[in-house]
């Protein structure tokens, strides 16, 4: 089936850098990617919409300077969070709709593993 | 925007013994699907589940749709299927996610 891979799966950086996470969706186009973000025991929040070729769409309250969206690509979408500071350990997982993911014919979301931020 | 809650919080069951999961949202939607979360963080697709009822193994799912609700039933339940479930519901193309229901099974 249809995968979505997430890149890397931990990383752990010092306060005040920036720090690249990369989704792909193997074997399959993705013109629209989401990016979630879930804290500790807690539900998935959506950041934002990637599109291909233009402009992220973000949910309110989501810095859009502070996490760069870019999608160049059918098969890539990365999130950037600039200048980390400790309050943006998280886990940041993106997803794709693939159609027929579900051996229905119908769009289901396809997420990625993950990648889990730790700022020092 | 539309509310997805999922009802219990917490589910502790023994090994063998079925359970049922339940999620009500406030408003109409297009799609709903029903993951399970493992304890690295993987999100698995369970069941795409707008209205109806389907099976999949041990666990199945039915929706109604006109009363808002949706169903994950899950028998004779594995060790296994510790972890969180989350139902989602798609509303203006984005997919909302309830807070989820923790599940231990214990041997």
């Amino acid at each position: 089936g249809a995968v979505v891979s997430q890149h890397p799966s931990r990383v752990i950086c010092k306060s005040g850098t920036s720090v690249k996470i990369e989704c792909r969706s193997l074997d399959f186009q993705a013109t629209t990617m989401f990016w979630y973000r879930q804290f500790p025991k807690q539900s998935l929040m959506l950041m934002a919409t990637s599109n291909e070729g233009s402009k992220a769409t973000y949910e309110q309250g989501v810095e859009k300077d502070k996490f760069l969206i870019n999608h160049a690509s059918l098969t890539l979408s990365t999130l950037t969070v600039t200048s980390a500071h400790p309050e943006d350990s998280s886990f940041y997982i993106c997803s794709a709709r693939v159609r027929g993911g579900d051996g229905s014919g119908a769009n289901v979301l396809t997420f990625g593993a993950g990648s889990r931020l730790t700022v020092l | 925007g539309i509310q997805v809650e999922q009802s219990p919080p917490d589910l502790i069951l023994q090994e063998g013994a079925n359970s049922t999961l339940r999620c009500n949202f406030s408003d109409s939607v297009n799609n709903l699907q029903w993951f399970h979360q493992n304890p690295w963080g993987q999100l698995i697709n369970l069941f795409y589940i707008p209205s109806g009822t389907k099976q999949n193994g041990r666990l199945s799912a039915t929706t109604v749709a006109t009363e808002r609700y949706s169903l994950l039933y899950i028998s004779s339940s594995q060790t296994t299927d510790s972890g969180v479930y989350f139902c989602a519901v798609s509303q203006g193309g984005k997919l909302i996610f309830g807070q989820g229901t923790e599940l231990s099974v214990k041997p």
